[in-house]
């Protein structure tokens, strides 16, 4: 069990270019997550998807898209990357609207 | 905006001690109210939730919710070193929106 897990790790991005960040979990969870955390701002949602097929705006969701791929997969696409887009990266799935698990992160570099 | 503040420190306890975390959010139809643990180049991992008022204990672990005054704290009795990280509030409205805090860094000294 393998819990909630994200490719890459690690990632340095030249502006303009576009990646895809990767999400998966085992625990059968409904909802999945991507948050983007900066330091001293906390943990700010991109986008969420409550359910398969459905996905949602966060708080800070312009620059990103989103795919949740089926009930396991939830990836983040960055179409142009931009420095203000350097952060870490997490995604995180819980059951419904309870505690979230999140995965080990995605440290991104836009240089 | 909804909000959640929390004061970022450090907070430094001595081993041993009460290690007293608080936390105001400003969405008073706030529902669910989570404490995250989170250690340096590592993901949050939730340690604790609460979603009435009153007081809930873990372990070592006690949450208490105050809505009438829009406030949540953590206490950590028996603090130590292995505590020192930074720990998350966050808070949600009913839906599926979790806002969370910036966190504040404690310390634990042996």
């Amino acid at each position: 069990n393998a819990g909630v897990t994200q490719t890459p790790k690690f990632q340095v991005l030249k502006t303009g270019q576009s990646m895809t960040l990767q999400c998966a979990q085992d625990m059968n969870h409904n909802s999945m997550y991507w948050y983007r955390q900066d330091p001293g701002m906390g943990l700010r949602l991109i986008y969420y998807s409550a359910s398969e097929g459905t996905t949602d705006k966060g708080e800070v969701p312009n620059g990103y898209n989103v795919s949740r791929l089926n009930k396991r997969e939830f990836s983040l696409r960055l179409e142009s990357a931009a420095p203000s887009q350097t952060s870490v990266y997490f995604c995180a799935s819980s059951r419904d609207i309870y505690e979230q698990y999140f995965g080990p992160g995605t440290r991104l570099t836009v240089t | 905006q909804k909000e959640v503040e929390q004061n970022s420190g450090p907070l430094s306890v001595p081993e041993g001690a009460i290690a007293s975390l608080n936390c105001t959010y400003s969405d008073r139809g706030s529902q669910s109210f989570f404490w995250y643990r989170q250690y340096s180049g590592k993901s949050p991992e939730l340690i604790m939730f609460i979603y009435s008022n009153g007081d809930k204990e873990d372990g070592r672990f006690t949450a208490q919710l105050n809505k009438a005054s829009q406030y949540v704290s953590l206490l950590i009795r028996d603090s130590q070193p292995s505590d020192s990280a930074t720990y998350l509030c966050a808070v949600c409205g009913g839906g599926f929106k979790t806002i969370f805090g910036a966190g504040t860094r404690l310390f634990v000294k042996a």
